[in-house]
């Protein structure tokens, strides 16, 4: 079965300094990950996905198939990053496209 | 997102009501999804439709049912209500997509409180 697993629930950082959320996986096939967010009063919305290799408002997230990882980083963290994070895992075969979030991580970045 | 509709917003009903919870859109996509977010827990999967003839359980269906009534609309049922099913509850669409590239979108999410 496939999970994915983020161990941070609530991650706190001051605004300037670099940020890691992390996310661990464990999928049997070839893995489609992603990173959701949500704002405060906003929706559920992707921020990126790893087979673009893209940055988004600063964010990269790189997979490490030997760790199963896809932790999300940004070197100078912004207060307007704080929101809700979730990674999430594709499903394949028959039911490709149904995601597996994580548990979340709230990102408090302070001023 | 607009495209994304959900109703109530919010719903305080007592255990052992019915309650429908409904979700419409406008984005033309043929993929459905329902979820609960409870602390702690993340955004579990409760049932999914990949067409309006395809249903399917998620991880977290006991207690659950849906009806997909048309491309558009998919409504998530309740059968009779308890305390642990006081969640926030979001309804997503998407398309197929390319390999790496299906999204999901959301909708404004329904706070359902079971007293």
């Amino acid at each position: 079965a496939q999970r994915v697993t983020q161990p941070e629930k609530l991650l706190s950082v001051f605004k300037g300094a670099p940020v890691e959320l992390k996310c661990n996986y464990s999928y049997s096939g070839s893995p489609e990950l992603f990173w959701y967010v949500q704002y405060s009063r906003q929706r559920l919305q992707l921020l990126l996905r790893h087979i673009s290799r893209e940055s988004i408002k600063g964010f990269t997230a790189d997979l490490n198939k030997g760790e199963t990882s896809f932790h999300l980083k940004k070197p100078f963290a912004q207060e307007e990053d704080s929101a809700m994070y979730y990674c999430a895992l594709s499903s394949g075969g028959t039911s490709y496209g149904k995601l597996t979030f994580g548990q979340g991580t709230i990102l408090t970045v302070h001023p | 997102d607009a495209d994304v509709t959900q109703t109530p917003r919010n719903r305080i009903t007592k255990t052992g009501k019915r309650i429908m919870l409904e979700c419409s859109q406008t984005k033309g996509h043929d993929r459905m999804y329902w979820y609960r977010q409870d602390p702690g827990l993340g955004l579990r999967l409760i049932y999914y439709s990949f067409d309006v003839k395809d249903i399917n359980k998620g991880e977290i269906s006991d207690g659950y049912s849906v009806s997909r009534q048309a491309q558009a609309k998919f409504s998530l049922s309740l059968e009779s209500a308890i305390p642990n099913q006081t969640a926030l509850y979001f309804c997503a669409t998407s398309d197929l997509g390319g390999l790496g590239y299906n999204e999901q979108f959301f909708g404004p999410g329904t706070r359902l409180t079971v007293l």
